[in-house]
């Protein structure tokens, strides 16, 4: 079973500091990405990566950047959070075909205080 | 501009009746169709998907068709079960995209006992 595993489901952190998000997987999936959820929006992709170290922008990447240097890990990092930053973010892996499904984590809920 | 539409952000139905979600895309480009459920507190999972080059694929309880001339899909829950009552997201992919996808905004499904 492939297992997309974030590091944390609950974070709590204040205006203006830096925060990393983690997501390791376990499949030997190629693609990675990092999405927010927020109600009536539904998911909004914030950056995706295709390989070790490639990344590329999202629909909403202001304020993010990303890291992958491994092929199983994808961190999403919050430069100096802001309280518009507070949202469910997902993290999720799939092969890089149109007909692979993604597979996603179980989310961190991000409140920024 | 929102290439792929989910129009009814809820929908209630009762228990062993059918339940009907639409999704409808702007984008001729996209060569596959994935609909994901996602329960609250865990991260989406996918459900079941469909080929363009298909009109309809089904699993078990679940249907989805396809009509390409009009650019809209949906899924046929037949019995819906209250454990169906969940948010589910329509998303659609190119394979020239690398296996991005593309998510609709999502519909919430109340299937009452």
């Amino acid at each position: 079973d492939v297992k997309v595993t974030q590091s944390s489901r609950y974070l709590v952190k204040r205006t203006g500091e830096k925060v990393f998000l983690e997501c390791v997987q376990d499949m030997d999936h190629e693609n990675m990405f990092w999405y927010r959820q927020d109600p009536g929006l539904g998911l909004r992709l914030i950056y995706f990566s295709y390989d070790v170290k490639m990344k590329e922008k999202g629909d909403i990447p202001e304020g993010y950047s990303v890291s992958r240097e491994k092929k199983e890990r994808f961190s999403l990092i919050l430069e100096s959070a802001s309280t518009n930053q507070t949202s469910m973010y997902l993290c999720a892996s799939s092969f890089p075909l149109s007909n692979q499904p993604q597979h996603f984590g179980d989310g961190t809920r991000l409140s920024i205080l | 501009d929102q290439q792929v539409k989910q129009n009814s952000p809820s929908l209630s139905v009762q228990e062993g009746r059918i339940s009907i979600l639409n999704c409808d895309y702007t984008n001729s480009m996209f060569d596959y169709f994935l609909w994901y459920k996602k329960y609250p507190a865990e991260g989406p999972t996918f459900l079941i998907s469909i080929s363009s080059i298909k009109d309809k694929n089904e699993d078990g309880r679940f249907t989805v068709f396809l009509n390409k001339s009009a650019k809209h899909l949906s899924l046929h829950i037949v019995p819906s079960q209250p454990g169906d009552s969940a948010v589910y997201f329509c998303a659609a992919s190119a394979d020239t995209n690398a296996g991005k996808s593309t998510f609709g905004d999502g519909t919430t499904l109340t299937v009452k006992p």
